[in-house]
């Protein structure tokens, strides 16, 4: 089974300012990689994913993720955020070709102030 | 981009009635879609997948006779939760894939507030 680890509940940041999340993964078998965003009562909206290929993926929004397959982790980056990127941010894992599946991790509240 | 629409976005309803929620993919043919619980300050909990024209795939500890799932078409697919009570009040999210290839991924809709009194 797989089981994804959102260490951070609560990552509080200045406006303009850079954040990482950090997501750490536990599987058996080869992953897919994904960071969702959801905003107050929506559903989630994909940032990015991981599948194969280059480690370093960029998403929407500004936001970028490095897969490490050694440190079995997935962190979210962006250099610079804006008061608009507070919201939740969940990093989920499905097994590759196995359907689809998703594990997802419990989530960071992302808290942009002024 | 791929569009999912879940209605109603928010419901309140008396304990012991039967409430239908829907999911639609509007922009494409959605072979799976999955349904997910939400509880506040919590991450999403998958309670079931449904498959176009099958049966539903339900996840430990879900009861499929709670949460009926009905998957008739390749745009809609229904999740009601019969004999609803209290403890049954939650966010609901829906989310649908476009195609058998898992590299699609899931594209959600906005969720169902649901509130049993």
């Amino acid at each position: 089974a797989q089981s994804v680890t959102q260490l951070d509940s609560q990552v509080p940041v200045f406006e303009e300012a850079p954040v990482e999340l950090r997501c750490n993964y536990s599987s058996s078998v080869s992953v897919y990689l994904f960071w969702y965003v959801q905003y107050p009562n929506q559903g989630l909206q994909l940032l990015l994913k991981y599948l194969s290929g280059s480690t370093l993926v960029k998403g929407i929004n500004g936001f970028e993720a490095e897969f490490n397959k050694s440190q079995t982790s997935f962190h979210l980056r962006k250099p610079s955020v804006h008061i608009s990127d507070t919201a939740e941010y969940f990093c989920a894992v499905s097994v590759a070709g196995g359907g689809n599946k998703l594990t997802f991790g419990t989530g960071t509240q992302l808290k942009v102030e002024l | 981009g791929a569009v999912v629409s879940q209605h109603p976005s928010r419901v309140i309803c008396k304990s012991g009635t039967s409430v239908k929620i829907e999911c639609r993919s509007l922009d494409f043919q959605a072979t799976t879609m999955f349904w997910y619980r939400q509880f506040p300050k919590k991450s999403l909990m998958l309670m079931a997948t449904s498959n176009e024209g099958s049966k539903a795939t339900y996840e430990q500890g879900v009861e499929k006779d709670k949460f009926l799932i009905n998957h008739a078409s390749l745009t809609l697919s229904t999740l009601t939760v019969t004999s609803a009570h209290p403890e049954d009040s939650s966010f609901y999210i829906c989310s649908a894939r476009a195609r058998i290839d898992s590299n699609q991924p899931q594209h959600f809709g906005d969720g169902t507030r649901l509130s049993i009194l």
